[in-house]
């Protein structure tokens, strides 16, 4: 049974480009969170989606977007980016409950 | 403004010895007290508490929640250097998820 899996592990973009993470959740689970994890810190909560909707909302700016597939897979979009958003973005799973299951997570740099 | 409290933020042990890490929170909109280990990349899930007074234990690892005092701790006996992590708290509502900054423990030799 697969886990959490998120693409891609690592990338580099330059400031005021957009950036598209994926996840794919844990067999069985249909909510996906996204989360900012800076070093050295907790990870922040971006949103959560559950039936292709977004559920709940962190304190981040409208350059934060997603989406969720039928399938229950998700997308993170970050428009405009900005050198701050470089960080470790988190994708966890879970089935209608907060134990969440987390992603290895993709390492965004941003020059 | 809703926060999660970690202390301490960092801990240097060695093995074999008892580690006992906090987290306090607030109140509002209380739904769950999760734990969570953190070593490379993604956190791993070690418990998740609604009830307050009762022990979830898993080997040498173990917690409790105080809903009345708003904190839970998280035990860990007879460390290993394999325990050296980041240890997260997380603390759910309604409406959010707030991590707290995590407390790195460091188990030596």
């Amino acid at each position: 049974d697969a886990g959490v899996t998120q693409s891609p592990t690592h990338l580099i973009k330059t400031r005021g480009q957009q950036v598209t993470l994926r996840c794919s959740p844990k067999s069985g689970h249909d909510t996906v969170s996204w989360y900012q994890q800076a070093l050295g810190q907790g990870p922040q909560f971006i949103f959560q989606y559950y039936e292709e909707e977004e559920r709940q909302r962190g304190n981040f700016p409208d350059r934060f977007s997603g989406h969720q597939f039928p399938n229950y897979s998700s997308e993170l979009n970050v428009n405009a980016l900005l050198l701050g958003d470089s960080a470790l973005y988190l994708c966890a799973s879970s089935r209608q409950s907060y134990e969440q299951y987390f992603g290895p997570g993709t390492r965004l740099t941003v020059t | 403004e809703d926060k999660v409290v970690q202390s301490p933020l960092s801990l240097v042990v060695h093995e074999g010895d008892t580690v006992t890490l906090n987290c306090s929170y607030e109140v509002t909109n209380f739904r769950s007290l999760l734990w969570y280990k953190q070593e490379k990349k993604a956190p791993t899930f070690l418990f998740m508490l609604t009830s307050s007074g009762i022990e979830k234990k898993s080997g040498r690892l173990s917690s409790i929640l105080d809903k009345k005092e708003l904190f839970s701790i998280l035990n860990i006996t007879a460390t290993q250097t394999g325990d050296s992590a980041v240890y997260l708290c997380c603390k759910t509502s309604y409406d959010k998820v707030i991590f707290g900054p995590g407390t790195s423990l460091s188990v030596i030799p």
